[in-house]
């Protein structure tokens, strides 16, 4: 079965720091991997979208990282900002020449951001 | 501005009065989902829709309907609405599969009770 396991499930840190979010899949085979951003009772944003050849990927202060091999993806986050509170969704899309659109989503890393 | 609009935003129903969610994007998108989001649980796909008069079911289609007539819009129908209905339900859309943004709406809280 198909899993994305995110950690850690929630994060506390002082605005101006960094902190990393990790994203660990057995998706197989791999099309590509989406990272989210979704603000509490909104849509989730697209941040960036990883091919299997992509191993870094930046969105201004938002770097993401792929390792197809281990099958692993980080979300880097430089120099924190209040805005940046939010869940941090990690999808894996499984690769298919027709048919569904298969994603298979993280339950989330809960970032917060105090002052 | 681009962008997938639902409607309505919240609702509260009762036990089996038939509801209708409604969805639109404007980007002229081939593909469009429904998905259903709950505490501790990633987002499930309800039913997707890969062009006009193409649906078909995703993870957790029971209970629910929908329909593509019109590449812009594609409503979520709950026939007989259950409090294990109660959900926050996103509609999403994209070009077309493969390495394309998916845009999401804003989302629409239900509760059934």
């Amino acid at each position: 079965k198909n899993q994305v396991e995110q950690s850690p499930q929630s994060l506390i840190i002082l605005e101006g720091k960094n902190c990393t979010l990790q994203c660990n899949y057995t998706v197989s085979p791999f099309s590509n991997l989406r990272w989210y951003k979704q603000d509490t009772g909104r849509g989730p944003v697209s941040l960036t979208i990883m091919t299997f050849s992509e191993n870094t990927k930046s969105n201004g202060r938002y770097t993401a990282t792929l390792d197809a091999d281990t099958k692993q993806s980080s979300l880097h986050i430089t120099a924190s900002q209040l805005s940046d509170s939010a869940s941090y969704i990690c999808v894996v899309r499984e690769l298919s020449n027709f048919g569904n659109e298969k994603l298979t989503f993280g339950t989330g890393t809960r970032l917060t951001i105090i002052p | 501005e681009a962008q997938v609009t639902q409607n309505p935003r919240y609702l509260i129903t009762v036990t089996g009065k038939k509801l209708t969610v409604t969805c639109s994007q404007n980007m002229n998108h081939e593909y469009m989902s429904w998905y259903r989001q709950d505490p501790g649980l990633g987002l499930r796909q309800i039913y997707y829709s890969m062009n006009v008069e193409v649906t078909d079911k995703g993870d957790v289609p029971e209970g629910y309907k929908v329909s593509r007539k019109e590449k812009r819009n594609f409503p979520l129908i709950l026939e007989s609405p259950s409090p294990n209905q109660t959900s926050l339900y996103f509609c999403a859309s994209t070009f077309r599969q493969g390495a394309y943004e998916q845009y999401f709406g804003p989302g629409t809280r239900l509760t059934v009770t």
